[in-house]
């Protein structure tokens, strides 16, 4: 089965230094990954996917994320954090088992950056 | 307006009524999705729908049913709801081309007392 592990509950990072958001997945096949971010009392935002191609993936708000295959690892990453990116985030795989396209979703990550 | 608008945002109920939760959306996409988030959980899939005959059950679907009254309408039922189905349910979209990326409601709180 199809899955993704975000092993960090938090993450914490002052203002203005380089944030990264671990996610690894467990696919058979190609994956296609995804990172959302969820701001308080909001839905999910789309920020970035990987299908093919490039290893790093450009998004939403300054967001990148690099995908590495030989550590099934897809981590999201920003040069210079700033307060407004404290929200939690969430990495998903895509899961076409039984013909159907649905994701499944990592537990969140919480980041915090500090002034 | 939103593309996804769910409706309750917020609803406190108690335990053994029934509750609806309501989706519609204006994307045009064919397939609707219901989710649950609980804190450290993330999101489980509840039921999913790609076209109004079709409906098929996600990871968590005891308890709840749905009804796809048409392609842009979606509903989430809870027959008799229990206080562990306390939690935030999102509604989400997605076209059939594509990758596969959600488009996401902005969440009903369901509380049982």
């Amino acid at each position: 089965a199809q899955s993704v592990a975000q092993p960090e509950d938090q993450v914490n990072v002052a203002e203005g230094n380089p944030l990264t958001v671990k996610c690894t997945y467990s696919v058979s096949g190609n994956p296609y990954l995804f990172w959302y971010v969820q701001y308080p009392n909001r839905g999910l935002q789309f920020l970035l996917k990987y299908i093919t191609g490039d290893n790093l993936v450009k998004g939403s708000y300054g967001f990148e994320a690099e995908f590495n295959k030989s550590q099934t690892s897809f981590h999201l990453k920003k040069p210079s954090a700033l307060v407004s990116d404290s929200a939690l985030y969430f990495c998903a795989v895509r899961d076409i088992s039984g013909g159907y396209n649905k994701l499944i979703f990592g537990a969140g990550t919480r980041l915090a950056v500090h002034p | 307006d939103a593309d996804v608008t769910q409706t309750p945002r917020n609803r406190i109920t108690k335990t053994g009524k029934r509750i609806m939760l309501e989706c519609s959306q204006t994307k045009g996409h064919d397939r609707m999705y219901w989710y649950r988030q609980d804190p450290g959980l993330g999101l489980r899939l509840i039921y999913y729908s790609f076209d109004v005959k079709d409906i098929n059950k996600g990871e968590i679907s005891d308890g709840y049913s749905v009804s796809r009254q048409a392609q842009a309408k979606f509903s989430l039922s809870l027959e008799s709801a229990i206080p562990n189905q306390t939690a935030l349910y999102f509604c989400a979209t997605t076209g059939t081309s594509g990758t596969g990326e959600l488009f996401f409601g902005e969440g009903s709180r369901l509380t049982v007392l």
